[in-house]
């Protein structure tokens, strides 16, 4: 089965950190972009960021340039957010995703990750 | 950044009749390489959204075909042929084209 699974979340105060992990299974992650959309809780969506296949290129909303960060290691099967200088806006639950065919948005979706950022 | 601009945002529906969303870019979504990356979302209440349609009209698999999209450069739509009450929940557009991607302000679609 395909399927991204996430995991990481959790509470933290303003100005910490966190890593945000995501184990893809059921397909080789080598051969896909991936991606991680956020939701503060009911509102939107939000794309945060992205990674190509070999984790060579990264994109990134500006907002969360220079503090949140995309990387990859294809050989574990695992994509990653590092969070770091936390701000209560960035509290949402974090979707890992991947986005096939390329520019085409995720088609394969997580359950979601929850992070607060709170003091 | 281009903003993706959806009516409406509130859709009551009546089951078995139609229902169109609009979605309008800021700028074209036609790619240097000739593809429109417009794109499609369902989300159920308390569950992790889901692509309907990529790149204008071409439908997910496993996507009911009473879904479908059309449209070009700047405007776009979702159709529901026949809506079912599954078919209940907050419909994202999300454009693909420019950087950074982004979505909709969401329409909720309600029975």
């Amino acid at each position: 089965e395909v399927q991204v699974v996430e995991s990481g979340g959790g509470l933290v105060q303003p100005g910490g950190s966190l890593r945000l992990s995501c184990a893809a299974s059921g397909f080789t992650l080598s051969n896909y972009w991936m991606c991680w959309v956020r939701q503060v809780p009911g509102k939107g969506l939000e794309w945060v960021a992205s990674t190509n296949r070999d984790g060579s290129q990264n994109e990134s909303v500006a907002s969360v340039k220079g503090r949140l960060t995309i990387s990859r290691d294809n050989a574990k099967n695992s994509v990653y957010l590092q969070m770091n200088s936390l701000r209560v806006d960035d509290t949402a639950v974090y979707y890992c995703a991947r986005d096939s065919p390329g520019r085409s948005g995720p088609d394969v979706w997580g359950k979601g990750t929850t992070v607060i950022v709170s003091s | 950044d281009v903003v993706m601009t959806q009516s409406p945002l509130s859709l009551p529906v009546t089951l078995g009749q139609p229902a169109s969303i609009s979605c309008g870019s800021s700028r074209s979504l036609v790619h240097s390489d000739g593809i429109t990356y417009l794109n499609w979302f369902q989300q159920r209440p308390g569950q992790s959204p889901r692509r309907l349609i990529y790149k204008v009209s071409n439908r997910d698999s496993g996507v009911p075909d009473r879904f479908s999209g059309s449209g070009s450069g700047t405007d776009f739509t979702l159709r529901i042929s026949r809506v079912e009450a599954e078919d209940v929940g907050i419909y994202y557009c999300m454009q693909g084209t420019h950087w950074p991607w982004t979505f909709g302000q969401g329409t909720k679609v309600e029975i």
